[in-house]
């Protein structure tokens, strides 16, 4: 069946770092795919998503692109900020009779000022 | 984009009460909603997928007769935990599903309601 794959946590880095959250996904057919951000006591907030090969999605300093080849979708930030510490979820998402998400784990990070 | 909203964010209850959690979407109408369950520093837990106006379609595992479903219009989707128990805690999250432009679908998010059973 469908699954997500992401790299185990807590990853913390310092202020400014270069952030990389692993994700891979296996599924058959041609899903979409997403990553959500998690604030302590929130629910999950859409931080990007691509929805075909080689698409990229990006939203405030963050980037994703879909590679099929390599089955990947891995999260990058140039330079992280106190503020993105939260956890991450990776998603895939397809229709195949009925609509359904899978997520991965998860991934905590810590950035320190 | 698409806000969903939850009530209540916070609720304690006393064990063999029911609670009612209500999931609305604020400025669009959606067809489907799911109600997702997570558990402290796990990921999310598909409990089931609510169709307006039809029965909820519940995943293998999860008492259909614990947690009712309802889902009476296009913007409201409500989950009922009934006779609840300390093991019942959790926090439950839903949220819609989003049809844009025939692209495959978005989900938004509610914030959560985190439910403890004494």
């Amino acid at each position: 069946g469908d699954s997500v794959t992401q790299m185990e946590g807590p990853v913390t880095l310092s202020e400014e770092a270069f952030l990389t959250i692993n994700c891979t996904y296996t599924a058959t057919g041609y899903p979409s795919l997403f990553w959500y951000v998690q604030y302590p006591g929130e629910g999950l907030q859409l931080l990007l998503k691509a929805t075909k090969a080689d698409d990229k999605g990006s939203n405030k300093g963050f980037e994703a692109t879909y590679r099929k080849e390599t089955t990947s979708f891995h999260l990058e930030k140039g330079s992280v900020q106190v503020s993105d510490s939260a956890v991450y979820f990776c998603a895939l998402s397809r229709y195949t009779g009925g609509f359904k998400t899978i997520f991965g784990a998860g991934t905590r990070l810590f950035v320190k000022a | 984009g698409a806000v969903v909203s939850q009530h209540p964010s916070w609720v304690i209850c006393k064990s063999g009460t029911s609670v009612k959690i209500e999931c609305r979407s604020l400025d669009f109408q959606a067809t489907t909603m799911f109600w997702y369950r997570q558990f402290p520093k796990q990921s999310l837990m598909l409990m089931a997928t609510s169709n307006e106006g039809s029965k909820a379609t519940y995943e293998q595992g999860v008492e259909k007769d614990k947690f009712l479903i309802n889902h009476a219009s296009l913007t409201l989707s409500t989950l009922t935990v009934t006779s609840a128990h300390p093991e019942d805690s959790s926090f439950y999250i839903c949220s819609a599903r989003v049809v844009q432009g025939g692209e495959l679908e978005t989900q938004y998010f509610g914030p959560g309601t985190r439910l403890l059973v004494l």
